[in-house]
């Protein structure tokens, strides 16, 4: 149990446009999401945390008009990458919780790359 | 800001071999948990300390954690080839914050 999906696994796109990353828990309702940001050999940077029906919360530095972030239900969370560039390009990995939010459930990541 | 530094940042051994990764954060915690990472791919969790226990198993895993020093260690016994891979520690707290902050990983590699 506790299955965390993510569509797609892998995108490419030309710079300028928006991409969207979908992030569903298929077998529990996630009262709560969070999408993480990791560069090649690096560790994953929280990028937010997202309350189903409620406005996402943005960790310092990361720009909200950027990444969009919406929890329309309790088992999807959507991240739109807006005007993509390449620095956007990176692995994108989300998780959800629903009894406590110590336990986490992680997707399998999505693979951007921006050309 | 991301807390949590970790070493060695990547270890090279062979099988049969034991891997020790440490771990080091700055912040009080309510657990901290260690994850595997295979290359390009999502997180799988290990194994989750809590701030009142010193030490963990679970099967070749031990995790020690020492509140004072702010520091946790990892101990694969008895490698593969299959444990290759990154593995990351990440603290949480609860009390407004309840997020995971992870550190910045070891890479570990394991040789026939």
């Amino acid at each position: 149990g506790a299955v965390v999906s993510q569509h797609p696994s892998r995108v490419i796109c030309k710079s300028g446009t928006s991409v969207k990353i979908e992030c569903r828990s298929l077998d529990f309702q996630a009262t709560t999401m969070f999408w993480y940001r990791q560069f090649p050999k690096q560790s994953l940077m929280l990028m937010a945390t997202s309350n189903e029906g409620s406005k996402a919360t943005y960790e310092q530095g990361v720009e909200k008009d950027k990444f969009l972030i919406n929890h329309a239900s309790l088992t999807l969370s959507t991240l739109t990458v807006t005007s993509a560039h390449p620095e956007d390009s990176s692995f994108y990995i989300c998780s959800a919780t629903f009894t406590d939010q110590e336990t986490q459930y992680f997707g399998p990541g999505t693979r951007l790359l921006v050309l | 800001s991301q807390q949590g530094e970790e070493d060695p940042q990547a270890l090279s051994i062979q099988e049969g071999e034991n891997a020790t990764m440490n771990c080091s954060y700055k912040t009080s915690i309510n657990n901290l948990q260690w994850y595997r990472q295979n290359s390009g791919r999502g997180l799988v969790h290990l194994i989750l300390i809590r701030s009142n226990e010193r030490e963990k198993h679970s099967g070749r895993l031990r995790v020690t954690l020492d509140t004072s020093k702010k520091s946790s260690s990892l101990l694969i016994t008895a490698s593969r080839a299959a444990d290759t891979a990154s593995y990351f520690c990440a603290t949480f707290r609860s009390g407004g914050y309840n997020k995971l902050i992870f550190g910045a990983g070891t890479r570990l590699a394991v040789h026939p």
